[in-house]
C-alpha cells in the first residue's frame, strides 16, 4: 500500500526567503505526482503535475522536482511572499491499482 | 467555466438518514473521484470512477455508495450515516487518472 510522507507538518519564513517542501513516498510506481495548495476553509488548487518520465516542472516561482527512484519530489519556492502561505500538498497517481494518495501536508506561514 | 460543482456545500444531518452528495463537472473528464478530509489524517479516496458505469473502491469505502450512470456526474451516498462520517468531503476530476486533477469546493458534513 503506498504510502505518501510530508515533512515537515508546518513551516514558518520570513517574506523573501526561498524554500523546499518535502513529498516521499513507498511505492514508485505511479503515473504521477502532483503538488496542490489548499487555503483555510477551501478546496484544491493545483499547482504543477509531474508525469513519471519527468524530472521536473516549473510554473512562474515554483519548481517541482521527482525522483521516482528515490521515491521523492520537492516543490521549490522562490522569494516567498505572505500570499503564499497556504497548506502545501501532494498526491500521487498509482500504477497497477488507479487509486490516488495523498500525503497529510505542509502548513506554510511566509511572515512579512 | 470548467469547474467541478458539490451540493450541498454544508449539511447538518443525524444519524441513519440517507443522504446524497451530488458532484458534477462540464469538462468531459472520464476520472472522477471522491475524498475525504480529516484532521491529522489528511484526504483519503473513498471511491473512483474511470468511466461511466466504471466505479471502484479508494481506501475508505465503508458506509459509502457511489453510481456513475452519467459521464459529468459521481453521486456520493451515505445510505445510514454516522458520527464517524463527520468531515469534510471533495470531489475531483480529471481527464484521465494521469492528467490534472480539479477538485470542487467541498461540502462540509456533520452526522449528529
Amino acid at each position: 500500500k503506498q504510502e505518501v510522507t510530508q515533512i515537515p507538518a508546518a513551516l514558518s519564513v520570513p517574506e523573501g526567503e526561498n524554500l523546499v517542501l518535502n513529498c516521499s513516498f513507498t511505492d514508485s510506481a505511479i503515473y504521477n505526482l502532483q503538488w496542490f495548495r489548499q487555503d483555510p476553509g477551501k478546496g484544491l488548487t493545483s499547482l504543477l503535475l509531474i508525469q513519471s518520465s519527468q524530472r521536473e516542472q516549473t510554473s512562474g516561482r515554483l519548481n517541482a522536482s521527482l525522483d521516482k527512484s528515490s521515491g521523492r519530489s520537492t516543490l521549490y519556492i522562490a522569494a516567498s511572499q505572505p500570499g503564499d502561505s497556504a497548506t502545501y500538498l501532494c498526491a500521487v497517481g498509482n500504477r497497477g491499482y488507479q487509486k490516488v494518495t495523498f500525503g497529510t501536508g505542509t502548513k506554510l506561514q511566509v511572515i512579512p | 467555466e470548467a469547474q467541478v460543482t458539490q451540493n450541498p456545500r454544508y449539511l447538518i444531518t443525524v444519524t441513519g438518514k440517507k443522504l446524497t452528495v451530488t458532484c458534477s463537472q462540464n469538462m468531459n473528464h472520464e476520472y472522477m473521484s471522491w475524498y475525504r478530509q480529516d484532521p491529522g489524517l489528511g484526504l483519503r479516496q473513498i471511491y473512483y470512477s474511470m468511466n461511466v458505469e466504471v466505479t471502484d473502491k479508494g481506501d475508505v469505502p465503508e458506509g459509502y455508495k457511489v453510481s456513475r450512470k452519467e459521464k459529468r456526474n459521481f453521486p456520493l451516498i451515505l445510505e445510514s450515516p454516522s458520527p464517524n462520517q463527520t468531515s469534510l468531503y471533495f470531489c475531483a476530476s480529471s481527464l484521465v487518472l494521469t492528467d490534472t486533477q480539479y477538485f470542487g469546493p467541498g461540502t462540509r458534513l456533520t452526522v449528529l
